[in-house]
């Protein structure tokens, strides 16, 4: 079935730090991928999505990801934290299910941002 | 403004006892969707709803029940809770069509089965 896997589930960085977040998918096709972000309490927001074309895809609030099917893999990344960037952040495939579709999340990597 | 609502935010029940958490959206899309989130086991698809009585089960719908009457409204019906469906849900809406959907989450719903 497809599926993304985050490996990490919790990463710690400095302020003003550089960020990468990993998310390898398990999909036969190229895959449509997503990242959401949850801050504390609050519910789902997509910061970026790839759905073909171009490799390195901008989101929102600076952050960007790049699709590698080399390496089977979506990674998030942003060059400067910012303390406001704590949150939980989740990858996403897209598959087809019966007579519709659903997101596939990964298990989340909770992110901590340190002074 | 664009938005997917639900209500009630925050509930504390106890076993048995039918309750429903409604969702509305207000920007006309076809396709709506009922997540649980759980510790460690990220989100998973309850059920899913490609337009208005259309309905159809995702990865774990035991124990929940939808129905689609108009296209703003997806209400996620627990007829009879237990406590392992104490966890967070989010409603979601989309435009239909695989290869140009985003998904846009409601606030969640914060449940309590005792």
């Amino acid at each position: 079935a497809q599926s993304v896997t985050q490996p990490d589930i919790h990463i710690t960085v400095s302020e003003g730090a550089s960020l990468e977040l990993r998310c390898n998918y398990s999909y036969g096709a190229t895959p449509y991928l997503f990242w959401y972000v949850q801050s504390p309490g609050q519910g789902l927001q997509l910061l970026l999505k790839y759905f073909s074309g171009d490799t390195l895809v901008q989101g929102i609030k600076g952050f960007e990801a790049e699709f590698k099917r080399s390496q089977s893999s979506f990674n998030l990344r942003k060059p400067s934290v910012h303390w406001s960037d704590a949150a939980e952040y989740f990858c996403a495939v897209l598959v087809g299910v019966d007579s519709g579709y659903a997101l596939n999340f990964g298990k989340g990597t909770s992110l901590l941002v340190t002074p | 403004e664009a938005q997917v609502t639900q209500n009630p935010r925050y509930l504390i029940t106890v076993t048995g006892k039918k309750l429903t958490v409604t969702c509305s959206q207000n920007m006309n899309h076809e396709y709506m969707s009922w997540y649980r989130q759980d510790p460690g086991l990220g989100l998973r698809q309850i059920y899913y709803s490609m337009n208005v009585e259309v309905t159809d089960k995702g990865d774990v719908p035991e124990g929940y029940k939808v129905s689609r009457k108009e296209k703003r409204n997806f209400p996620l019906i627990l007829e009879s809770p237990s406590p392992n469906q104490t966890s967070l849900y989010f409603c979601a809406s989309g435009v239909s069509g695989i290869n140009t959907d985003t998904q846009y989450f409601g606030p969640g719903t914060r449940l309590t089965v005792l």
